[in-house]
């Protein structure tokens, strides 16, 4: 299986700030990597497919870069409904997988 | 309205038997493949089941080979999940979810059910 890592596991910042999660891979994958945000007790929101696409209906401050086994999402200016979860997840295979996951709190 | 929702969770006992259902509407269900994924109290996801299109053709992770089952009732727009032999280890929120693109082999989840509660347990 490809193993995908997050960093950092949490991430505390404020309001308007910039945040950069990273999620590395255990071989290539290509650009074949997506991105979620999750809210306790809900399920999981794509954001991001392909690397860097962003899905219909997700703000722009929302960007995903990255190729090989290296990939990062950013949010450029952080509003309060962005503070939850998020994780990346590999499709370069038949079988996907999940990075552990960053939470994003209030500083 | 675009939706997933899933039925069938509750407790069973290890080495137990349920199954999952998964009600779609607002989309042509027969065009996309489906997936299960799971998730463990505070833990991240985990993709457990993935089914083609047309039914034809299936994959699993490693965790659940041989004990769940992933089928389609596409005349129903039902996706299911057949559970056997569980383990303490397969509780968790179960959610239906959507393949992203119109192809053959899994990709992205670009639609989720609300999750459904499985729990094993003596």
């Amino acid at each position: 299986d490809v193993q995908m890592t997050q960093s950092p596991s949490t991430l505390s910042a404020s309001v308007g700030d910039r945040a950069t999660i990273t999620c590395r891979a255990s071989q290539s994958i290509k650009r074949w990597l997506a991105w979620y945000q999750q809210k306790p007790g809900k399920a999981p929101r794509l954001l991001i497919y392909k690397a860097s696409i962003l899905e219909r209906g997700v703000p722009p401050r929302f960007s995903g870069s990255g190729s090989g086994t290296e990939f990062t999402l950013t949010i450029s200016s952080l509003q309060s409904d962005d503070f939850a979860t998020y994780y990346c997840q590999q499709y370069d295979t038949y079988f996907p997988t999940f990075g552990q996951g960053t939470k994003v709190e209030i500083k | 309205q675009v939706q997933l929702v899933e039925s069938g969770g509750g407790v069973v006992q290890p080495g137990g038997s349920l199954r999952l259902s998964c009600s779609s509407s607002g989309f042509s269900f027969g065009s996309y493949g489906m997936h299960w994924v799971r998730q463990a109290p505070d833990k991240g996801p985990e993709w457990v089941a993935f089914i083609r299109f047309d039914g034809t053709a299936t994959f699993y992770a490693d965790s659940v080979m041989g004990r769940f089952t992933i089928s389609r009732d596409n005349s129903w727009s039902t996706l299911y999940l057949q559970m056997n032999s569980l383990r303490r280890e397969d509780t968790a929120l179960y959610y239906c979810a959507r393949d992203g693109v119109l192809g053959n082999f899994p990709n992205q989840f670009d639609l989720w059910g609300q999750g459904i509660l499985v729990t094993v347990s003596s």
